[in-house]
């Protein structure tokens, strides 16, 4: 399968903490996301890096990319409990035309 | 970016069954795509919706049982035919709005169905 892992399964932290998760995938790509699902809903669009970037910031997130570990990591910082949802990295495969969901990461923030 | 909107937002049908969800872009849209979740997995693309032309449906999934439609830029349908409770999931929508933005697809809020 061509499906990404991700770990944890499952995170819990306490509002104000920061939250790692992180992704690995199989072959050469063009771009990673990330998303998040609150509930069981559509999922939402958070931050894209090209296979030639190694790390973006947006707000409270900072992702990196490492092609030759073929590995990515999300960062949240000082959580929120609103910040409570899955979230999945995805991967656009070089000479694919679709995109892989990982499995997900589920995030509790306790307030 | 994109807004969409899909239709039943869920619903619970009877084994044998068929189920038409639809799947509305408040725009023209490159690409647009159907998703499965099923209960507390990932994503699985189901197919790809082609304005005018079939589906293009990625390995496991045919045809007869999930026929897709996409008559426009802003418009499709998916069916599930002949129900079991095997295709209890959400059923997703999905759209890449413009070539420029390759990589960032926005979701519908999904259709959750129980099939009992």
């Amino acid at each position: 399968s061509q499906q990404g892992e991700e770990d944890p399964q499952a995170l819990s932290i306490q509002e104000g903490e920061n939250a790692t998760m992180n992704c690995s995938y199989k072959t050469s790509i063009n771009n990673l996301q990330w998303y998040r699902q609150n509930s069981g809903r559509g999922l939402v669009h958070l931050i894209l890096i090209r296979s030639n970037e190694r790390e973006k910031h947006s707000g409270r997130l900072r992702v990196t990319l490492d092609t030759s570990k073929k590995s990515s990591s999300l960062l949240i910082t000082a959580s929120r409990a609103a910040d409570t949802a899955s979230y999945f990295c995805a991967t656009d495969y070089t000479g694919g035309f679709k995109t892989i969901f990982g499995a997900g990461t589920r995030l509790f923030v306790k307030a | 970016s994109a807004v969409i909107s899909q239709k039943p937002s869920r619903d619970i049908c009877q084994r044998g069954t068929s189920l038409t969800i639809q799947c509305q872009v408040d725009s023209q849209v490159t690409m647009m795509f159907w998703y499965r979740q099923q209960p507390g997995q990932s994503l699985t693309l189901i197919a790809t919706a082609n304005q005018g032309s079939e589906a293009t449906y990625e390995s496991g999934f045919v045809i007869d049982k999930f026929p897709i439609s996409r008559p426009n830029l802003t418009f499709s349908t998916l069916t599930v035919s002949n129900m079991s409770p095997e295709d209890s999931s959400i059923y997703l929508c999905s759209v890449v709005a413009s070539e420029a933005e390759v990589g960032t697809q926005y979701f519908g809020p999904g259709t959750r169905l129980l099939v009992l």
